[in-house]
């Protein structure tokens, strides 16, 4: 069975760090590129960051741009985002999603919360 | 702003057939024959519902199709049941085939 577990999200005070997990499991986890994908309390959804199987190719939203950093070791099965300089409007719902070329995000994760607030 | 453009709400009686549709409005947006759907019901993970513009994963009923005409990708709904009340997203490539953006979503309500 096919399982995206994410961790790590939590109150932060703005200007802060957090870095944020995804454990997969129940896949060959580099044969996916994987994704973080957010969503804001009753917004939509917005694709954050992407990242190839081999971490040949990454790819940020121009919202995070600069400030966020994803990456993935493929001995743990693991995927990671590195959010730093956090913001208000960073407050979200944190999904890791898989994807393949032509069906992407057909598995996600239950996500982990992050607040961004003094 | 999204480069994906979906009506807000939408609405349909039991039985009936709805159409939500996803205009392109940028032309950063590439790759856009690999439309995908999903459906996410409140509190829920969002689920893939079509992907490749008219594909359904396997296990997706049969009354959710796909299909795409110019730069507006559309989502069709037939036989509409009280579970299909949800919001839905479109999805496609930007720039490159890594990066991607989603539509504002659609609110779907069953009367």
């Amino acid at each position: 069975e096919v399982q995206l577990v994410e961790s790590g999200g939590g109150l932060v005070q703005p200007g802060r760090s957090l870095r944020l997990s995804c454990a997969a499991s129940g896949f060959t986890f580099d044969d996916y590129a994987m994704h973080w994908v957010r969503q804001a309390p009753g917004k939509g959804l917005e694709w954050v960051s992407g990242i190839t199987w081999n971490s040949g190719r990454i790819d940020y939203a121009d919202s995070v741009k600069g400030r966020f950093t994803i990456s993935r070791d493929n001995a743990k099965n693991s995927l990671y985002l590195q959010m730093n300089s956090l913001r208000v409007e960073d407050t979200a719902l944190y999904y890791c999603a898989r994807s393949i070329v032509v069906v992407p995000f057909d598995y996600w994760g239950q996500g982990t919360l992050v607040t961004v607030s003094s | 702003q999204s480069a994906l453009t979906q009506p807000a709400s939408v609405s349909g009686s039991p039985g009936q057939s709805i159409t939500i549709s996803c205009t392109e409005t940028s032309s950063d947006v590439g790759g856009y024959k690999y439309v995908s759907w999903y459906q996410q019901h409140p509190g829920k993970v969002p689920k893939l519902i079509i992907y490749h513009v008219s594909n359904r994963p396997s296990g997706v009923s049969n009354r959710f199709s796909g299909s795409k005409f110019g730069n507006t990708a559309s989502l069709t709904i037939s036989g509409l049941q009280a579970e299909d009340e949800a919001d839905y997203y479109c999805s496609s490539y930007t720039s490159s085939t890594l990066s991607r953006v989603f539509g504002g979503g659609t609110k779907l309500t069953v009367l």
